[in-house]
């Protein structure tokens, strides 16, 4: 049961631009959403996190938008830089129970 | 370093043998998760401990896989009579949980080759 779906397995965009990665749910149960960031041969590294009580969360270059309605969520990624290339992977927790997508591989290029 | 911690990094073992994973949370989390990641994928779920309680295991948990937390410290996932269909990434993560939702943090992983 695939609860957490990216439906983009790559997104490539050119450096200084904006990075929209996209993710959808289907558990309208899921309260706390999360996007993970992973580099080959690591484990994937928190990145930014919202509340279902929140329509927005800004940290630095990175923002994300939940809209319940729709159980829809984007991470905008701007400027992008070179190092934000790697596999983002979207995740929706309820009760710390965390569900992730099949991830969608950023590539910046200079 | 006060991340988490897994070993072996990689291990390659023949098909019918077992293996046993270890995962060192970070020292005051008090849950800790498995997951199984396959290539194109996102990371799957498999089970997760509050403390030393297995809490909630997944149907992709067969029989062949036991995973224990006796202290409520390290964790261990041990994989019986090994299939190819095995090979994977291993991933642990933990958390602190005191109420609200709250991030995992996860370790570099422990690649399984079954061959």
């Amino acid at each position: 049961d695939q609860q957490v779906k990216q439906n983009s397995p790559s997104l490539s965009v050119q450096e200084g631009r904006i990075s929209i990665l996209n993710c959808d749910y289907t558990n309208s149960m899921f309260d706390y959403f999360l996007w993970y960031k992973k580099y080959p041969a690591e484990g994937p590294t928190f990145l930014i996190s919202i509340s279902s009580i929140k329509d927005k969360n800004e940290d630095g270059r990175f923002t994300v938008f939940l809209n319940k309605s729709a159980k829809h969520l984007s991470l905008h990624i701007v400027p992008s830089q070179p190092g934000d290339s790697a596999v983002y992977f979207c995740a929706a927790s309820v009760i710390n129970d965390m569900r992730f997508g099949a991830g969608t591989r950023l590539t910046v290029k200079p | 370093d006060t991340g988490v911690s897994q070993n072996p990094r990689h291990k390659i073992t023949k098909r019918g043998q077992n293996v046993t994973f270890r995962c060192d949370p970070i020292s005051e989390h008090n849950r800790l998760y498995w997951y199984r990641q396959t290539l194109g994928q996102g990371p799957e779920f498999l089970t997760y401990f509050q403390n030393e309680a297995q809490l909630e295991k997944s149907r992709l948990l067969s029989d062949r896989f036991s995973a224990e937390r006796p202290k409520g410290s390290f964790s261990t996932l041990e994989i019986q009579r090994t299939e190819q269909g095995d090979s994977a990434m291993y991933l642990c993560a933990s958390s602190l949980v005191t109420g609200g939702n709250t991030e995992a943090f996860f370790g570099q992983g422990t690649r399984l080759t079954v061959v």
